[in-house]
């Protein structure tokens, strides 16, 4: 069972230009919630995360956008750049202890000049 | 570096072959985490230490899948007669613990390929 949905599956901004990348998740014990950047041939990397007593977290050009009610998360990329290029994954993960974190299939991201 | 390593980067092996993979984590880590990737999608959850104590192990870990962690400093993972549908990218990270607001750090990964 899916239990972190991510769209687009790809992704193609203009350099300059706000890269928006979704997330909804159905499990309502869920309560962090990071976003991983991968570039090819590398491990994740953490880029920025959240917990579900904020909506908003901003963290330089990355933004976290958090809706409890709808079960949904998104990240802004403002002024997109071509080093922004990479994979990104939205996942989540319980508290009490719960180490385990659940990934969305990715987001391919291409930033064009 | 005192990142996440992990050895070999690349594993290329016939089905049937036993194959094991090693991570050392970020020294003062006391969680190690194992997941696998395959192409196109998000890493999925196998396996957790805290210490030398496996605390959870995912359904995908099969019985030919068995990790350890004998000292709580490196970890290995091996896979017993591996069949095609293992090939994966392994990917190993260590933490202080999510719990405790701690974050993961990924290896870049160990590539199975099983002809």
């Amino acid at each position: 069972q899916q239990q972190v949905k991510q769209s687009p599956q790809s992704l193609i901004v203009q350099k300059g230009g706000i890269s928006i990348i979704n997330c909804a998740y159905e499990n309502t014990a869920f309560d962090y919630f990071p976003w991983y950047q991968q570039f090819p041939g590398k491990g994740p990397a953490l880029l920025i995360a959240i917990r579900p007593d904020v909506s908003e977290k901003k963290e330089g050009r990355f933004t976290i956008s958090f809706n409890k009610s709808a079960k949904q998360f998104s990240l802004h990329i403002m002024d997109s750049q071509p080093g922004d290029s990479a994979t990104y994954f939205c996942a989540a993960s319980m508290d009490f202890g719960n180490e385990k974190l659940t990934f969305g299939t990715g987001t391919r991201l291409t930033i064009i000049p | 570096d005192t990142g996440v390593s992990q050895d070999p980067r690349h594993k290329i092996t016939k089905r049937g072959q036993n194959v094991t993979f090693r991570c050392d984590p970020i020294s003062e880590h006391n969680r190690l985490y194992w997941y696998r990737q395959t192409l196109g999608q998000g890493p999925e959850f196998l396996t957790y230490f805290q210490n030398e104590a496996q605390l959870e192990k995912s359904r995908l870990l099969s019985d030919r899948f068995s990790a350890e962690r004998p000292k709580g400093s490196f970890s290995t993972l091996e896979i017993q007669r591996t069949e095609q549908g293992d090939s994966a990218m392994y990917l190993c990270a260590s933490s202080t613990g999510l719990a405790q607001g701690g974050e993961l750090f990924f290896g870049e990964g160990s590539r199975l390929t099983v002809l």
